[in-house]
Order: C-alpha cells, then sequence, then structure tokens
C-alpha cells in the first residue's frame, strides 16, 4: 500500500535560517503530492502540491520538487520567519480518479522558529 | 473565505457510549472526508462520501462507525460505542471535484476523549 515517510522531528530553528524537512513515499502509479501545514488551534491547510514527475510547487517561500527517481518530496525555504512555525505534513493522493483519492500523510514535523 | 467548520471542538464521553461528530462542508463541495490522529501518531484516513453513499473507507473504519448526511449541509461521524482507543483528534474534509490533483478542505477538527 502507500506510505509516506518524513525526517525525524521536531526541528527548531532560528530565524531567516535554511529549512529542509524530507519526505520519502511509497506507491504504486503516479500520485500527487502534497505539503499541509497545520498552525496552533487551526485544520490542515495546503501548503503547495505536484502532480507528476519533476513538477516543483511553491506558495509562501515554500517548494518542493517531486523527484520520481529517489520517491522523494522535500519541502525547502530559503529564510524561515517565527510565523512559519507549525505542524507540516507531507501526503500522497494515488493517481485514481475516483472520487475516493484518499490522502496518505507522514507523521508530521513540528517545526519552531526562534526571533 | 468559505471554510469547512466542525462541533465540538472537544468531546468528552464514556466508554461505551455513542457519540456523533459533526463537520459543515463547505457549500459547493461534492466529496466528503473524515480522517483522525491519534496524539502523536499521522493522520489516518476513515473514510470518503459521495453522492450520499460511501465511496472508499479504510480497515479502521468498521461496524462501530457510521457516516450521514443528514440534511444537505452537516456532515457526520458517528462511533456507535466508543472505546479507549478511539480518542483522537478527527479532522472533516471535503473537495469540490473528482481528480487527485483538486485540493481537500480540512476543518479544525474535534478532539475525542474517552475516558
Amino acid at each position: 500500500g502507500n506510505s509516506v515517510t518524513q525526517m525525524e522531528g521536531p526541528v527548531t530553528l532560528s530565524e531567516e535560517a535554511f529549512l529542509t524537512i524530507n519526505c520519502t513515499y511509497t506507491a504504486t502509479g503516479y500520485p500527487s503530492l502534497f505539503w499541509y501545514v497545520q498552525y496552533p488551534g487551526e485544520g490542515l491547510q495546503l501548503l503547495l502540491k505536484a502532480t507528476k514527475a519533476d513538477d516543483k510547487g511553491s506558495n509562501k517561500g515554500f517548494e518542493a520538487t517531486y523527484r520520481k527517481e529517489t520517491t522523494s518530496f522535500h519541502l525547502e525555504k530559503g529564510s524561515v520567519q517565527v510565523s512559519d512555525s507549525a505542524v507540516y505534513f507531507c501526503a500522497l493522493s494515488d493517481s485514481k480518479e475516483t472520487s475516493g483519492s484518499r490522502l496518505t500523510f507522514g507523521e508530521g514535523t513540528q517545526l519552531t522558529v526562534n526571533p | 473565505e468559505p471554510e469547512v467548520t466542525q462541533t465540538p471542538s472537544h468531546q468528552v464521553t464514556q466508554m461505551g457510549q455513542e457519540v456523533i461528530l459533526r463537520c459543515v462542508p463547505i457549500s459547493n463541495h461534492l466529496y466528503f472526508y473524515w480522517y483522525r490522529q491519534i496524539l502523536g501518531q499521522k493522520v489516518e484516513f476513515l473514510v470518503s462520501f459521495y453522492n450520499n453513499e460511501i465511496s472508499e473507507k479504510s480497515e479502521i473504519f468498521d461496524d462501530q462507525f457510521s457516516v450521514e448526511r443528514p440534511d444537505g449541509s452537516n456532515f457526520t461521524l458517528k462511533i456507535r460505542s466508543t472505546k479507549l482507543e478511539d480518542s483522537a483528534m478527527y479532522f472533516c474534509a471535503s473537495r469540490q471535484l473528482a481528480g487527485v490533483t483538486n485540493e481537500q478542505f480540512f476543518g479544525p477538527g474535534t478532539r475525542l476523549t474517552v475516558l
């Protein structure tokens, strides 16, 4: 079955540091890949997505590239801010065009950015 | 901006009691989902719902669980006889269209505590 593995957390950085959160996946076919973010007290929000190999998703300074050869979708940001403190989830949805299209999530990574 | 809402935000119940978790999806969305996250674990898919019937369910979604869209706006998850291990955060999500590339919008979650 499908699975997603994220780097061990939590991650603590100083403001303006470079961020990488690793994500690798196992799936049959050609899944779509997503990063969701959860701010304290809120629901999961889509941060970015990529639907085919070599696509780069980007939003709010974050980016991730769909790497089929390494089955990875690592999240990066060049300069984090205190407001980026949140939990980040990597997820995939399989390629079947059905009404289901469940999301399979990674463990989540807690990011704390200190001023 | 339209959003998915969930009530209550926190539900405490005794083992063996029935609980109903409520969700109001975004009004023009057609696909509805429940996920759960046990503390410290991954977000897990429970069930998807389309056209007034379950389209996909996970192995977690056994006979103790049921879903319903009783009135065209609410989407409910019922747990018939709660167990200690049902304690988790439950997230509702909705999506407008079919296809894996279309975003699922999540609610803020209901924290269920079974004593």
